[in-house]
Parts: C-alpha cells; sequence; structure tokens
C-alpha cells in the first residue's frame, strides 16, 4: 500500500529562524512529488514539484530536495515569517508503471507555528 | 486570471440526504480533480474528470460521483449521507494534471459539509 509520512506532525519556531520538514514515501515508481502550503480555512497552494530526476527545486525562501534511493524529501523554509504558519503537505504521484493510476498518496501533513 | 470557485462555501445537511457540490475551475483548465479533507484521514483523492470524462477515480465508496460539464464546470454529488461525510471538499484544476503531467494544480477554497 502507497503511503506518505511526514515529520515532524507540529512544529513550532521563532521569526527568522529556518526549519526543514520531512517526508517519507514509499510510493514506487512516481512520477513527481509536490510540496503544498495550507493556510487555515483555505485550499492547498503549490509550493514546488519535482520529478524523480530532479535533486532539488527552490521557490523563494522554500527549497525542496528529493532522494529517491531513499524515497525521502525534505522542505527547508528559510529565514521564517509569521506568514509561513501553516500546514505543509506532501504528496506523491504514482507513475503509470506502478499499477496503471495515478491517484496521489497524501502525508498528513505538518503544521508550522512561527512565533515572533 | 479568476481563481477556482467553489460553492456553496459552507453546508450543513442530515444523515441520509444527498448533495450537489460545484467547482468552476480556471479558465483554459480542462482537468478537475475532487478531494475530501477531513482531521482524521487528512486528503483523499476523490476523482479526476478530464474533458467530461472520469479519468481516475480514488477509493470511495459509489455514493460519492461527479461529471463535468462542455465548458470544464464540474459537480460532485453525494447521496445517502452519513456522520463520516462531514469533510472539507476540495476541487483543483490543472491543464492536465494526471498522465504523469507536472501541471501545476490549482486548489479553491473548499465547501465545509457538515452533516447531522
Amino acid at each position: 500500500k502507497n503511503q506518505v509520512e511526514q515529520s515532524p506532525q507540529s512544529l513550532i519556531i521563532l521569526e527568522g529562524k529556518n526549519c526543514t520538514l520531512q517526508c517519507n514515501y514509499t510510493v514506487s515508481p512516481f512520477s513527481n512529488l509536490r510540496w503544498y502550503k495550507q493556510d487555515t480555512g483555505r485550499g492547498p497552494v503549490s509550493l514546488t514539484i519535482m520529478t524523480f530526476s530532479e535533486n532539488t527545486k527552490s521557490n523563494g525562501r522554500y527549497t525542496a530536495t528529493l532522494d529517491a534511493d531513499t524515497k525521502q524529501s525534505s522542505l527547508h523554509i528559510t529565514a521564517s515569517q509569521l506568514s509561513d504558519s501553516a500546514s505543509y503537505i506532501c504528496v506523491v504521484i504514482p507513475s503509470f508503471a506502478s499499477g496503471g493510476s495515478y491517484i496521489p498518496t497524501f502525508g498528513r501533513g505538518t503544521s508550522l507555528i512561527v512565533h515572533p | 486570471k479568476a481563481g477556482v470557485t467553489q460553492t456553496p462555501r459552507y453546508l450543513i445537511k442530515t444523515r441520509g440526504q444527498q448533495v450537489t457540490l460545484s467547482c468552476s475551475p480556471i479558465s483554459g483548465h480542462r482537468s478537475v480533480s475532487w478531494y475530501q479533507q477531513t482531521p482524521g484521514q487528512g486528503l483523499q483523492f476523490l476523482f479526476e474528470y478530464f474533458s467530461e470524462t472520469q479519468r481516475n477515480k480514488g477509493n470511495f465508496p459509489g455514493r460519492f460521483s461527479g461529471r463535468q460539464f462542455s465548458n470544464s464546470r464540474s459537480e460532485m454529488n453525494v447521496s445517502t449521507l452519513e456522520l463520516g461525510d462531514s469533510a472539507l471538499y476540495l476541487c483543483a484544476s490543472s491543464l492536465g494534471w494526471t498522465s504523469g503531467s507536472v501541471d501545476e494544480q490549482f486548489f479553491g477554497p473548499g465547501t465545509r459539509l457538515t452533516v447531522l
């Protein structure tokens, strides 16, 4: 069964600090891995999209890395801001070869709180 | 460019009733996907429509159905509502989404369904 595990479940940091969120997955083979940011009461917003052949992708202060050998991805947030307080969700999209479907598997998310 | 819109934003129903939710994608997007989000299960994929055809379906019972119109607008229907169907229902649109694409998905704000 395809699984995506995220850690930590929640994280509290001070404004200006850096942090790293983890995503471990079992989906194989996969087409692409995505990170989303979801503010409370709103729909998720795409941060990064990486194919299986990419190692890193940046979007401003957000940098995602991917290690396909260990089936791990991380999202690094630099110089955190109060507006970074949100849930961060990792999603893995399987490739057609993994079973003939493209049903995405979502992690449960990491809840990040940035304190002033 | 207008974003993805969902109506209604909030809905209260009782067990046994049925409900229809609507999603208008970003202009030019032909793929619409539906998701259910609950505190217990997180985000789960319901189904995806592309050019009026269901292209992928998640592991939900047949009470959950959907359709897409020629203008790409989509509706999802849940019949014989159960308490466990209380959730945030999100739709997302993209140019192509699945079939291994890396097209970005844009989410709507969601419809909060409460079943009493």
